[in-house]
């Protein structure tokens, strides 16, 4: 069963527009964490945001934000003021298991295209 | 800012060469971690590693795969004899260890063809 669901595998944005991009996930452990991280067309996995699922609040770093609704079991990142460097795949993560493993279970992942 | 890195950044192998990816984490991290990614697909587990043992492994991490810390900073990925679908890029990731200290960063990577 799929785990990690991005339903957008491409989205176009203006430059310096808000963007939302999409994930929703499927667990029955009461503690998990969520992650996104941007893929450049180099290849690196850059960590972007991180949200906990006890968390109170929406996590946000700088022009990212993380839309929480625990709920409807959905973490979407929204990315403020588009940049011509936003262009990229990004991957929407789960982190699974208890103990030492707490291995990511990536989604299929969403390709961004800032235009100028 | 320390940062995981990966040796080598591209490798070319013949089917049914070993071949033996490095990674040095994070030097404070505890936890470490391989992960593939074919291409065009998306990202998945292969292997995590604590305290000299490995703690998790996927079904993708069969007995032609192997991984190994031989010394404190190093952290290795063996594959024994390699095949055409092992073409991939290969990431490893660390962690620090405590609650709240949850997020794996990644190194560049290792691009894997097979021939």
């Amino acid at each position: 069963a799929q785990k990690i669901t991005q339903t957008q595998p491409g989205m176009f944005v203006q430059e310096k527009e808000a963007v939302t991009l999409d994930c929703t996930y499927d667990t029955s452990d009461p503690s998990y964490g969520l992650f996104w991280y941007k893929q450049p067309s180099s290849g690196e996995m850059i960590f972007l945001i991180y949200q906990g699922s006890y968390d109170q609040q929406n996590a946000t770093e700088g022009r990212y934000s993380l839309n929480f609704q625990k709920a409807r079991k959905s973490a979407n990142l929204v990315i403020s003021a588009s940049q011509l460097g936003d262009s990229a795949m990004y991957f929407c993560a789960m982190r699974e298991g208890r103990g030492y493993g707490q291995n990511f279970v990536f989604g299929p992942g969403t390709r961004l295209s800032v235009l100028p | 800012e320390p940062e995981v890195t990966q040796t080598p950044s591209h490798q070319v192998t013949q089917m049914g060469q070993e071949v033996i990816l490095r990674c040095v984490p994070i030097s404070n991290h505890l936890y470490f971690y391989w992960y593939r990614q074919i291409l065009g697909q998306k990202v998945e587990f292969l292997v995590s590693f604590y305290n000299n043992e490995i703690s998790e492994k996927s079904e993708i991490f069969d007995d032609q795969f192997s991984v190994e810390r031989p010394d404190g900073s190093n952290f290795t990925l063996k594959i024994r004899s390699t095949k055409l679908e092992d073409s991939a890029m290969y990431f490893c990731a660390s962690r620090q260890h405590g609650q709240g200290r949850e997020t794996q960063y990644f190194g560049p990577g290792t691009r894997l063809l097979v021939l």
